[in-house]
């Protein structure tokens, strides 16, 4: 089936870093969104991005739309612990007659104070 | 805030029995969608609906289960005969077509 990978699997970082991971995948997307998952809870939107090249910000979170429709990345900048969560990309109108999401495989973010 | 809405949270059953899952997607959303996501997994779709049927689904979504609009506030899926292997998280979602917003899940056990 899809496959959208992202990397790292996992990240272990400072309070106060800044992280970067991205999201590549085989096949073009119109839509690409970028989801916070904690324990036991669902995913929860950050940033939602429309058009290839585009960069959007949502506080301390930047995403880029992949110029080839391909790829993402998410950066988040001066991490607190509450950013502790799985993130997860997802595309959404792969052949353009569809809306479901394609998620990604997950990014565990570990922040130490 | 609007907010899609789960119930119950969790949902222990024996394997063979039928389960319904429960959701209120936001109120002026047209679009309904369930997903799973087995432990330490990603997020698998399952099935979308709108207009009242079906208009889309995953090989996930075989004859065991089937969705309902019974209202104009709830969306429910159903499992028949449940399995082992369906044990999961099961999230509800709505959208007015490009953002998609979650419940908060059911977590389904199989024993």
């Amino acid at each position: 089936g899809q496959q959208l990978n992202q990397s790292p699997q996992s990240m272990f970082i400072q309070e106060g870093e800044d992280v970067s991971m991205n999201c590549t995948s085989s096949s073009i997307f119109n839509t690409w969104l970028w989801y916070k998952q904690d324990p036991g809870e669902g995913p929860v939107l950050l940033i939602a991005l429309y058009k290839a090249g585009e960069l959007t910000s949502n506080g301390r979170l930047t995403a880029q739309f992949g110029i080839t429709r391909k790829d993402s990345f998410l950066n988040i900048s001066a991490s607190i612990p509450s950013d502790v969560g799985i993130y997860f990309c997802a595309g959404q109108g792969r052949g353009g007659a569809t809306n479901k999401l394609i998620f990604g495989t997950g990014t565990l973010l570990a922040v130490q104070p | 805030e609007p907010e899609v809405t789960q119930t119950p949270s969790h949902q222990v059953t024996q394997m063979g029995q039928e389960v319904i899952l429960r959701c209120v997607p936001i109120s002026n959303h047209l679009y309904f969608y369930w997903y799973r996501q087995i432990l330490g997994q990603k997020v698998e779709f399952l099935v979308s609906f709108y207009n009242n049927e079906i208009s889309e689904k995953s090989e996930i979504f075989d004859d065991q289960f089937s969705v309902e609009r019974p209202d104009g506030s709830n969306f429910t899926l159903k499992i028949r005969s449940t399995k082992l292997e369906d044990s999961a998280m099961y999230f509800c979602a709505s959208s007015d077509w490009e953002k998609l917003f979650f419940g908060s899940g059911t977590q389904l056990s199989v024993l």
